[in-house]
This record gives structure tokens, sequence and C-alpha cells, in this order.
């Protein structure tokens, strides 16, 4: 059972447009909300993330946004850039008090290419 | 101020020996969790530390634990290795607090011949 689905293994965009990438989630403990990016053989690496008591959360190029009544959250990244080109993992982790923190549940991941 | 450190990079080890796999926490984080990925599964989460205590657990086999030292290094050991352990691992640190990021270490590549 995925609990965090990103249902498009792939997204391809040119230089200069926006990138949008989705994400899905089942469990609605979930309260807290990541998006990483991965080169192969590496660690994530953290970009933004959001509370459930906000919707919209900006760090530069990146914003991201919360549905929670759809349970549905997007990574917008704008303009996209060539070095952009990686895959990206959102994550959830559950309000169910202190044992539930530390425990991020990850999607699939979504490989983006950034064209120039 | 310094990353997450996992040691080593690299691993081969043969079915039936077991590993150990160490992580250094960024200073002043108390919270060590620790992720397999692997192409069918993706990242798996397998258990967090919090103060020396494991506080959750994933759905692995008892052939995998850890543990967390005072100073919140951890190490995460698999016993009894089979070929399906062969896999990138990850370690997180955090605060351990309610909504805090996780960063991420650079991961140990195990391989099980």
């Amino acid at each position: 059972d995925q609990q965090v689905k990103q249902n498009s293994p792939s997204l391809s965009v040119q230089e200069g447009r926006i990138s949008i990438l989705n994400c899905d989630y089942t469990n609605s403990m979930f309260d807290y909300f990541l998006w990483y990016k991965k080169y192969p053989a590496e660690g994530p690496t953290f970009l933004i993330s959001i509370s459930s008591i906000k919707d919209k959360n900006e760090d530069g190029r990146f914003t991201v946004f919360l549905n929670k009544s759809a349970k549905h959250l997007s990574l917008h990244i704008v303009p996209s850039q060539p070095g952009d080109s990686a895959v990206y993992f959102c994550a959830a982790s559950p309000d169910a008090g202190g044992t539930s923190y530390g425990k991020l549940t990850f999607g699939q991941g979504t490989i983006l290419t950034v064209h120039p | 101020k310094a990353g997450v450190t996992q040691t080593p990079r690299y691993l081969i080890k043969t079915r039936g020996q077991q590993v150990t796999l160490s992580c250094s926490p960024i200073s002043g984080h108390r919270s060590v969790s620790w992720y397999q990925q692997t192409p069918g599964q993706g990242l798996q989460f397998l258990f967090e530390y919090f103060s020396e205590t494991q506080r959750n657990k994933g759905n692995f086999p008892g052939r995998f634990s850890g543990r967390q030292f005072s100073n919140s290094r951890s190490e995460m050991n698999v016993s009894t290795l089979e070929l399906g352990d062969s896999a990138l691992y990850l370690c997180a640190s955090s605060r351990g607090q309610q909504d805090t990021e996780a960063f991420f270490g650079q991961g140990t590549r195990l391989t099980v011949v």
C-alpha cells in the first residue's frame, strides 16, 4: 500500500519554463511534507517543506502548494534550469506524537529533465 | 557547519557475512534515521533513533539493527547478509521534533555477492 504516490515517472521541460511536479498521499495523518532532489548514488538534498497549517511555501525558485482536501501537493520550479535535472522525491511525516518524528514516507520519485 | 557523514561510501560483502555502517549527524541534531534505497522499492524507512533510543521502526527483518551513541552518532548493522540487501543505505539527521527537516548523508553503497 503506497501511501505517497508520484504518478509521473518523468517530466521533460524547456529551460526557462515552469516545472510542476505532483504528489498525492492517502494517509490523513500526514501533516508535514518535504521535497528532495537526488542525483544517482548520492543522498537526497532537502529543497523545501510545508506544514499542513499552510497551503503554500516559497523559497526562491521553488514553491510548494498543499491541497489538504485533495491530499495533493505540488512543487513548482520557476524558471527551470538545466542544473535542476535530477530525481525529485516528495516525502511525508505523520503527526502521531513524538514516536512518529523522524520517519518519512517517500514517493517513488519523478525524473526531471530540463533541456537547454 | 558540517553535514551528515556516512562511512564507508562503498562496501562489498559476501552472503552470510555481517556489516556495520556508520553515520555522524549534523552537530546539535539528536535524531538519526536510516533508509534503504533499491531500484524496485524506492526509499524505505528502516528505523529512527533519538537520544540513544529507538523511537520508530519500519518493516524490516530483525537482521537489521542499529544503535545510537551519546554523541548522537549512529551505527546500523545487518547480519547474515543476503543478495537482496544490496542497496544504497542512507541516514538522515534532524532535530527530531515536529515539522523539522531531515538532512541526508551521501549514503553507503552496499553490494552483496
